[in-house]
């Protein structure tokens, strides 16, 4: 069984740049969350992806955006990057039944992200 | 989600019980206790979860009061890869959007 994996492992971008973070969830799991973690903060949830819609959103502008792929894999975009968004962006996946039922949730390795 | 209280810091010594409290008293019936630990600068680690009854599995064990207003997590052999934050979060488990919420956690600190 393969877990949650994350891409790039780090990431240095200037402040108003554009960046994509990459996130495959543990197989059997078709939900994908993603968090951010500021440092020496816990992790704030930002959005989930079920069935490649958006499916609850924290408390993050729109230019957090994100996808789900078919295969269950995910993208988390951020435009008109600030200096605020240097964190630690971790996704995590989990299984969400037909009935509704929502299962735990595994994380993954995270992405560090700095801005210039 | 109902909130959680931790305290902030704890130390136990290599090869003893860790007992990691929280509190959790607004808790619905409906709401799963669960816990996760993060190591320095790794994604957060799912180690247990439970409703009502104890659990327990290779990780550690899970006691929750019989009110349900809080719990206890042990880690019955402490060893120095155990040194991280734990986090005791509550969440329903059929909630809208399934996040997440978590507080400052407990930096354990496992001492040789």
């Amino acid at each position: 069984e393969t877990g949650v994996t994350q891409s790039p492992t780090h990431l240095i971008k200037t402040r108003g740049q554009q960046v994509t973070l990459r996130c495959s969830s543990q197989s059997g799991h078709n939900t994908v969350s993603w968090y951010q973690q500021a440092l020496g903060q816990g992790p704030q949830f930002i959005f989930q992806y079920y069935r490649e819609e958006e499916n609850g959103r924290g408390n993050f502008p729109p230019r957090f955006s994100g996808l789900q792929f078919p295969n269950y894999s995910s993208e988390l975009n951020v435009n008109a990057l600030e200096l605020d968004d240097s964190a630690l962006y971790l996704c995590a996946s989990s299984l969400q039944a037909t009935s509704g039922r929502r299962d735990t949730q595994y994380f993954g390795p995270g992405t560090r992200l700095t801005v210039l | 989600d109902a909130k959680t209280t931790q305290p902030t810091s704890m130390d136990c010594a290599e090869g003893r019980a860790a007992n990691l409290p929280c509190n959790h008293s607004t808790i619905s019936g409906n709401e799963y206790v669960y816990w996760y630990r993060q190591i320095h600068s790794q994604g957060p680690q799912y180690i247990i979860h439970g409703l009502k009854n104890n659990e327990t599995n290779e990780m550690a064990s899970l006691i929750i009061t019989e009110d349900r207003k809080s719990s206890t997590l042990i880690l019955p052999h402490a060893t120095l890869r155990d040194t991280a934050v734990y986090y005791c979060i509550v969440r329903v488990g059929n909630n809208a959007g399934n996040m997440l919420t978590f507080g400052g956690g407990t930096r354990l600190m496992v001492k040789p």
